[in-house]
């Protein structure tokens, strides 16, 4: 599984748009890139996943690009809700099954 | 929108004592998960459950632990002989059947805290 680097916490402030930036160097060919995000005592929740170029759903953009070294997950004006830990993920995504492997994640902060 | 759901939402139980954790996973998913989290610290993979059997295991699911589909809804954790190490959150997980358009995309519950006194 590639190794993946993301910053320890971020703070912001409400309406404001927030860029999380994830390293992966050894990201593999067949490797996905997933985010998910993490509220106090819930369960991770998916975001968002992408292989390259540019993603986009109702939560949030992932950008990614053309050596797929890095990628950036984008919330576009942010509320106080979106106070939470964000994982970034790489690895061979297109078999269900898989484990996932966390690691510290990105500890967001929104300040009013 | 289909959620994973978990119960009891906590549990406090004595060491020694055996202890079940429940699960029902999204109805048309066939790829269960347990992963566990200490307070402060990372979710860890405990295992993975599909077609009646373990597929993988982390070094954590030792003989301590086990896991079953008891019917075609429930999905749960056992720990046959708590220890006070096993307090954390557990979360249940499931997840779509491989395909061209699954991408291993797992739905997680709120997650029991269990408390070993």
């Amino acid at each position: 599984l590639a190794k993946t680097t993301q910053p320890i916490s971020m703070d912001s402030y409400e309406g404001q748009e927030v860029n999380i930036t994830c390293s992966h160097n050894n990201i593999a060919t067949n490797d996905y890139i997933t985010w998910y995000q993490q509220f106090p005592s819930q369960g991770p929740r998916f975001i968002i996943q992408g292989y390259k170029t540019k993603v986009t759903n109702e939560v949030a953009s992932l950008f990614i690009p053309a050596d797929r070294k890095s990628s950036t997950l984008s919330l576009p004006r942010v509320s106080l809700s979106d106070t939470a830990v964000y994982y970034c993920l790489v690895g061979a995504d297109n078999n269900a099954g898989n484990m996932l492997t966390f690691g510290g994640g990105t500890r967001l902060m929104v300040k009013p | 929108e289909p959620e994973v759901t978990q119960t009891p939402s906590h549990q406090v139980t004595q060491m020694g004592q055996e202890v079940i954790l429940r699960c029902v996973p999204i109805s048309n998913h066939l790829y269960f998960y347990w992963y566990r989290q200490i307070l402060g610290q990372k979710v860890e993979f405990l295992v993975s459950f599909y077609n009646n059997e373990i597929s993988e295991k982390s070094e954590i699911f030792d003989d301590q632990f086990s896991v079953e589909r008891p019917d075609g809804s429930n999905f749960t954790l056992k720990i046959r002989s708590t220890k006070l190490e096993d307090s954390a959150m557990y979360f249940c997980a499931s997840s779509e059947v491989s395909g061209s358009n699954a991408k291993n995309i797992q739905y997680f519950g709120a997650g029991t805290r269990l408390s070993v006194l």
